[in-house]
């Protein structure tokens, strides 16, 4: 696609639930990031993938929290027993082959909602 | 570590008004500095960037920033906004080079008519 796509928009789940939420990177780009930005403040780094290297999971928030990607594609970043603090838009972003912070396109966000 | 303060969560200005959104950093190192732009139900856009040369620098719907390292200063200007300027601007900082980047939270600009 000409952008990064993210689903679903938006999910509604229950304190406890796992759930799943999918980035689909621009066609190319070999670095990928998952950012979490909760209502009121800014954008906080979870994780970053550059091609085969190992992802960097310095932001991961707690082990409840993880992300896979396949090859340089799809992304699935997945919250276990989901708390009403993981409540936020969840944003992935990707960039060309050198994975520079200054060449990141978002996608639209996931809004999370813990009920 | 890197920071990034907006001074304010909320800017509301009357359309064809000025207008300046703040941003100041902190860093131990050389920066890049970025201005990203939120629309409604739409996702973030890169307005503009500073990553070496003139510290003066623009975007192509008239806005710019200056990069003022002595005051480790970034903020954003435009000398008369429109209606479709609303959005939220989010300042961010990442070392030349580097894969992260720090944001701040955010200002919300509101354009009145």
């Amino acid at each position: 696609g000409a952008g990064v796509s993210q689903s679903p928009s938006n999910k509604v789940t229950e304190k406890g639930k796992d759930v799943e939420l999918r980035c689909d990177p621009i066609s190319g780009h070999t670095a990928l990031y998952w950012y979490r930005q909760r209502l009121g403040q800014g954008l906080e780094f979870l994780i970053y993938f550059q091609g085969n290297s190992a992802p960097d999971k310095s932001g991961l928030p707690s082990d409840r929290f993880s992300a896979e990607r396949t090859g340089e594609s799809v992304s699935t970043l997945t919250i276990q027993r989901t708390q009403q603090e993981d409540s936020a838009v969840y944003l992935c972003a990707s960039s060309p082959p050198g994975g520079r912070a200054e060449e990141q396109f978002f996608g639209p966000g996931t809004r999370l909602t813990v009920l | 570590a890197q920071s990034v303060t907006q001074l304010d969560s909320q800017v509301p200005v009357f359309e064809e008004a000025p207008v300046e959104l703040r941003c100041n950093y902190s860093s131990s190192v050389s920066v890049y500095l970025f201005w990203y732009v939120q629309y409604p139900n739409q996702g973030l856009q890169l307005l503009l960037k500073y990553l070496s040369g003139s510290t003066l620098v623009e975007s192509i719907n008239g806005f710019e920033a200056e990069f003022n390292k002595s005051q480790t200063s970034f903020h954003l200007r435009k000398p008369s906004v429109h209606i479709s300027d609303t959005a939220e601007y989010f300042c961010a900082v990442s070392e030349p080079g580097g894969f992260k980047t720090i944001f701040g939270a955010g200002t919300r600009l509101f354009v009145k008519a």
